[in-house]
């Protein structure tokens, strides 16, 4: 069965500063898909990226980076001189096809507050 | 904006009453799924539909729990006589791009509706 942990409940940064929020993941599957969702305190759920398990090549997208490893099941998601407007929480979600379908399996979220 | 829309965001109700939500994907997109989120956890996956057809079932889903999504538009969720363990904001959420094995899971939220069960 696919699982998902981030570890961290909470985090809080001062502005600017770096900061990464961990996910660690489980599946038996070899093609699996990894995410990234953001959710504001509005509420809905905002894609951010998708990796596929046989690109492990990192991503950076302005100040968000994302550090796939498959030797360590983890796909962490650095953002670089963090705004208040980063506050929120984030998830990390995997979908595979272990229930013939993919269908995300979310973790239980990382709220980052970002004070200015 | 077409993006996903729900209704209504704000749902209060006593015990044994029944409720149901809508919610309105995006019009291109083929799949819909319905999740549930409790507080400071992540959002827990109920049902989807590929077009009409009702794929998958959690098993979170009750037998009180029906959803539907007649000709492959808008769905349905209703839930029947409410307990106060269904407090919970229900979150729809629409994809498209092909079959059940095509569909990698990047998926389009609504802002969900929120149920609070007196």
């Amino acid at each position: 069965a696919q699982k998902v942990t981030q570890a961290q409940t909470e985090i809080s940064v001062v502005e600017k500063e770096d900061v990464t929020l961990d996910c660690v993941y489980e599946t038996r599957d070899t093609t699996y898909y990894l995410f990234w969702y953001k959710q504001p305190p509005s509420g809905e759920l905002v894609f951010l990226i998708r990796r596929n398990s046989f690109d492990e090549q990192n991503e950076i997208s302005g100040r968000y980076s994302w550090n796939f490893q498959k030797s360590t099941s983890s796909f962490n998601f650095t953002i670089t001189a963090s705004q208040v407007v980063d506050s929120a929480v984030y998830f990390c979600a995997l979908s595979d096809l272990s229930g013939g379908s993919y269908i995300p399996t979310f973790g239980r979220g990382t709220s980052l507050i970002v004070h200015p | 904006d077409t993006g996903v829309s729900q209704d209504p965001r704000h749902k209060i109700t006593k015990r044994g009453q029944n409720v149901t939500f809508r919610c309105d994907p995006i019009s291109e997109h083929n799949r819909l799924y319905w999740y549930r989120q409790t507080l400071g956890q992540g959002p827990e996956f109920l049902t989807y539909f590929q077009n009409e057809a009702q794929l998958e079932k959690s098993r979170l889903l009750s037998d009180r729990f029906s959803a539907e999504r007649p000709k492959g538009s808008f769905s349905t969720l209703e839930i029947q006589r409410t307990e106060q363990g269904d407090s919970a904001m229900y979150l729809c959420a629409s994809s498209s791009r092909g079959g059940p094995k095509q569909n990698t899971g990047e998926l389009f939220f609504g802002e969900g509706s929120r149920l609070t069960v007196l």
